[in-house]
């Protein structure tokens, strides 16, 4: 069975800094693609990052791009995000998730999410 | 950044067929998704590449679109499925979501 168990959430004051930690078991780690997707309160969902296998290459969007850093450790099967100058609005349900990548012919055109886990609270507040 | 545009909620009865749509404000081909939320859990797949269903979902559950013009149908509904129904998009960079569609049982 594939768990995602996610922690490190809490309060935190805004410009402090943060790290997530999720532990996967039930499949082979390193053979996927892994995202942080969050959810702020009463709120849509929002992609954050996404690391590939070996952890090389690193996705974030344009709101977290060089705040937020993604990363992983095959050894351990666990996926961590950095959250670095946190603000109001980063406060929200933190997702560690399995991804799934979609492909066109040879070319990744971006990916679902086929396993989430239970979720970790951060909110950023003086 | 493709916005997808969900309409904010549904009511229904049970044994009915409802359509739950999503609209993209660009081409995003087939590469739509559809979760299942429920209250205080983590969201779950229902639905990925606009029509294929995950494994272990219902077949009551389907999905179909192409381009901008995306639905999720459940057909008869049931009373378990009470939640909030996300749209995601994979095609344009960056992965986005709908804001969600909130189905409630009458």
């Amino acid at each position: 069975e594939v768990q995602l168990v996610e922690s490190g959430g809490g309060l935190v004051q805004p410009g402090r800094s943060l790290k997530l930690s999720c532990a996967a078991s039930g499949f082979t780690f390193s053979n996927y693609y892994m995202a942080w997707v969050r959810q702020a309160p009463k709120k849509g969902l929002e992609w954050v990052a996404t690391i590939s296998t070996s952890g090389s290459r690193t996705y974030y969007p344009d709101s977290v791009k060089g705040r937020f850093t993604i990363s992983r450790d095959n050894a351990k099967s666990s996926l961590y995000l950095q959250m670095n100058s946190l603000k109001s609005e980063d406060t929200a349900t933190y997702y560690c998730a399995r991804s799934v990548n979609v492909y066109y012919g040879l070319l990744l055109r971006g990916y679902y999410f086929d396993y989430w886990g239970q979720g970790v609270m951060v909110t950023v507040s003086s | 950044d493709t916005v997808l545009t969900q309409s904010p909620a549904l009511a229904v009865s049970p044994g009915e067929r409802v359509t739950i749509s999503c609209r993209a404000s660009e081409s995003v081909s087939t590469g739509m998704h559809w979760y299942q939320q429920k209250p205080g859990q983590q969201p779950k797949l229902l639905i990925y590449g606009a029509s294929n269903l995950e494994s272990g979902v219902p077949a009551r559950f389907s999905g179909s679109g192409s381009g901008t013009d995306f639905t999720l149908t459940i057909d008869p509904v049931e009373a378990d499925d009470t939640a909030t129904y996300f749209c995601q998009q994979s095609w344009n960079d960056p992965n986005t979501f709908g804001a969600g569609t909130k189905l409630e049982l009458k």
